[in-house]
């Protein structure tokens, strides 16, 4: 298994431009999300999935929009890149039938400037 | 909302003197997950925490969950290079689906 995996690893962004952020598993898991993750903030949640869908918002959600149109895969796209968005992000799954209490497993992460 | 609080938020200590991060929940938590995350790498699990009261350990790390289930430790013994990056811990969003993450505790040792 690949696990969870996030393209692309590095990406650069003039302000206004729009990206989608890939992210796929092959686990089969139900529970997909969607964390940044700033300098001394920890991760925070950006939208969530328990399943092909369905959606939800997480803690920030602005700026972003998500779809799952499929179990594997859980896209994130930026809509009109702002400089606050530059960040690094993650995308998650988790084995636990839609419910994120149980262990969550990382994609690589994606590192992406906002100029 | 709920909130997860970590501390301390840094750390460093020399190699073989033992380590304690802190997690405090503001609400009563299901359950408590630890995560591990080596710098410029992506967090791991470490483990999972569900009684109140409980400790597992793992080689020369200890972990607790409170008896109010709001709050949980680790405590890594001896500390290790291999130690070194950004210990998580993560609880379960009251009445939500979502799980919340304290901030971290970055941890550096000094050969």
């Amino acid at each position: 298994n690949a696990g969870v995996t996030q393209t692309p690893k590095f990406q650069v962004l003039k302000t206004g431009q729009s990206m989608t952020l890939q992210c796929a598993q092959d686990m089969n898991h139900e529970y997909m999300s969607w964390y940044r993750q700033d300098p001394g903030m920890g991760l925070r949640l950006i939208h969530y999935s328990v399943g092909a869908g369905i959606t939800d918002q997480g803690e920030v959600p602005n700026g972003y929009n998500v779809s799952r149109s499929t179990t594997e895969d859980f896209p994130l796209r930026l809509l009109s890149a702002a400089p606050s968005q530059t960040s690094v992000y993650f995308c998650a799954s988790s084995p636990g039938q839609g419910n994120p209490t149980y262990e969550q497993y990382f994609g690589p992460g994606t590192r992406l400037t906002v100029t | 909302g709920q909130q997860v609080m970590q501390i301390p938020q840094y750390q460093h200590v020399q190699e073989g003197e033992d380590f304690t991060t802190y997690c405090n929940s503001s609400t009563t938590l299901s359950n408590i997950q630890w995560y591990k995350q080596r710098p410029g790498g992506h967090p791991v699990f470490l483990i999972q925490l569900v009684k109140s009261g409980e400790v597992k350990k793992q080689k020369r790390l200890t972990f607790q969950f409170g008896e109010a289930k709001k709050n949980s430790s680790l405590h890594i013994t001896a500390t290790q290079t291999t130690d070194v990056g950004t210990y998580f811990c993560a609880g379960p969003a009251e009445g939500a689906q979502k799980l919340v993450f304290g901030q971290g505790t970055r941890l550096t040792i000094n050969p």
